[in-house]
């Protein structure tokens, strides 16, 4: 069974300090993905990772995937308040197969002024 | 861009009642998953379908049911409703052969009273 841990499940941060989010699974899968959640809304996806070493920017947000250590990571820089929601990562066994995706417990960020 | 379209976005049923909930998928997106999402949690995959044909069951209760229809959209039957089923329900869609990952409806909301 495959398995997705997320560390922190809850963080506070202030705007303008950087922190990690980390996401570990239990097996073999080179698709891992990020995603932002807001409160009572729709799963909005950020980043997809398609290969060991990959990484991907995209504003204050940086994701890296480690294939042969099964851990990706979600780093935020000089976070603002807009950043506030849960993230979630979450890996694919077969590739887009049959099971879907299997989901982290999410992150629940908040970031204060 | 078209995007993943879910109807209705909200539902209040009784318990012991029936609702349907509908996906329409990205055009040229060949499989549908839905996922269940209890406040506080995870989204959790109930069951999917490739090419108009179920590929996979998760954690699906047997009061509900789904099917893919000829122009690819899924819908999902839900009866006896119980008051524990109140949840987001998400459907994502993909194309298998392509790697430009899932794509997540904006969601219905069904609360069980």
């Amino acid at each position: 069974e495959l398995k997705v841990e997320q560390n922190p499940l809850f963080l506070s941060m202030q705007e303008g300090k950087n922190y990690t989010i980390y996401c570990n699974y239990s097996t073999t899968s080179d698709r891992l993905y990020w995603y932002r959640q807001d409160p009572g809304k729709s799963l909005e996806s950020l980043f997809v990772l398609l290969s060991n070493g990959a990484v991907k920017q995209e504003g204050r947000l940086m994701a890296s995937l480690d294939t042969k250590a099964r851990l990706s990571t979600l780093h935020i820089t000089a976070a603002v308040h807009d950043l506030s929601a849960t993230y979630f990562c979450a890996v694919d066994i077969l590739g887009g197969g049959a099971d879907g995706l299997t989901f982290g417990k999410g992150t629940h960020l908040i970031i204060q002024p | 861009a078209a995007g993943v379209i879910q109807s209705p976005r909200h539902l209040i049923k009784e318990k012991r009642e029936t609702a349907t909930l509908k996906c329409y998928p990205i055009p040229r997106h060949d499989t549908v998953y839905w996922y269940q999402q209890g406040p506080g949690q995870d989204p959790q995959f109930l069951i999917s379908f490739y090419e108009k044909m179920q590929s996979d069951k998760g954690s699906i209760p047997d009061r509900f049911s789904a099917q893919q229809f000829s122009d690819y959209h899924s819908e999902l039957n839900m009866s006896s409703l119980e008051l524990g089923d109140s949840a987001l329900y998400f459907c994502a869609t993909v194309r298998v052969r392509e790697n430009d990952g899932y794509t997540f409806g904006s969601g219905t909301r069904l609360t069980v009273v």
